[in-house]
């Protein structure tokens, strides 16, 4: 069960648009549509802002996207804003198959950086 | 609503246990949910400790589950983490998180309520 590669940061001015990786293997993310992806600001608890490859939790700005083809998923911050400076991570369901049982693997994290 | 409070010593000696609990209100444990634990390394990335079913069913991280117990009060409404032989790479924020459910309450392993985390340091 390996982390999820995220590359360690990504930067955009505010406006733009921003699109995050998140790489895994057919046995997590290529193979489940249970990737999630959560936003941690400094300090605080992360805070999950997509769910099962697309969905947003209600109250999610709808300027949060994702989407997954083959083993990696993508995150897409649209319209960036200062407030969306924080740390992202994504995390999979990655199911083991020596001990049948469930496991959930996250990503190392990028740090968006806004101009 | 729905609050998860993390409670427990911030300071374990090496080769000591670890122990913490998360305190849920604003929801029954009883519920269709998994329960989790999560940790973060000080300035690294999260990583999945287990979870557990007010059932008692468990699933742990492979690379833990040696050390690892999670056990669930229904009375209290609390579930708790045990980590055993720990040392200085321990030394972490603890999380403890639930996960989400569909409407046909299949776990979707994401997580959206979390506590506001315990730094627990182990050192002597």
């Amino acid at each position: 069960q390996s982390a999820l590669t995220q590359p360690a940061s990504v930067s955009g001015s505010p406006g733009q648009s921003i699109t995050m990786s998140c790489t895994g293997t057919s046995s997590d993310v290529g193979g489940y549509n249970y990737v999630s992806w959560y936003q941690q600001l400094p300090g605080k608890a992360p805070k999950l802002i997509i769910y099962e490859v697309t969905n947003r939790p209600s109250g999610v700005s709808s300027r949060f996207s994702a989407s997954k083809s083959g083993n990696t998923a993508s995150l897409t911050i649209s319209g960036l804003q200062a407030e969306d400076e924080a740390d992202y991570y994504c995390s999979s369901y990655s199911p083991s198959y020596t001990d049948i049982s469930t496991h959930v693997v996250f990503g190392g994290g990028t740090k968006l950086t806004v101009l | 609503q729905v609050q998860l409070q993390e409670s427990g010593p911030g300071l374990v000696k090496p080769s000591g246990t670890l122990s913490l609990t998360c305190a849920v209100s604003g929801v029954s444990i009883r519920g269709s949910h998994w329960w989790s634990w999560v940790r973060q390394p000080p300035g690294k990335g999260l990583e999945w400790i287990g979870e557990i079913f007010h059932s008692g069913s468990t699933n742990y991280n492979p690379s833990l589950k040696s050390r690892v117990t999670l056990s669930v009060d229904k009375s209290k409404n609390q579930f708790s983490l045990r980590l055993t032989s720990v040392t200085a790479a321990d030394t972490a924020v603890y999380y403890c998180a639930r996960g989400v459910v569909d409407g046909r309450e299949w776990h979707l392993y994401a997580f959206e309520y979390w506590g506001q985390g315990a730094l627990v340091t182990v050192s002597s």
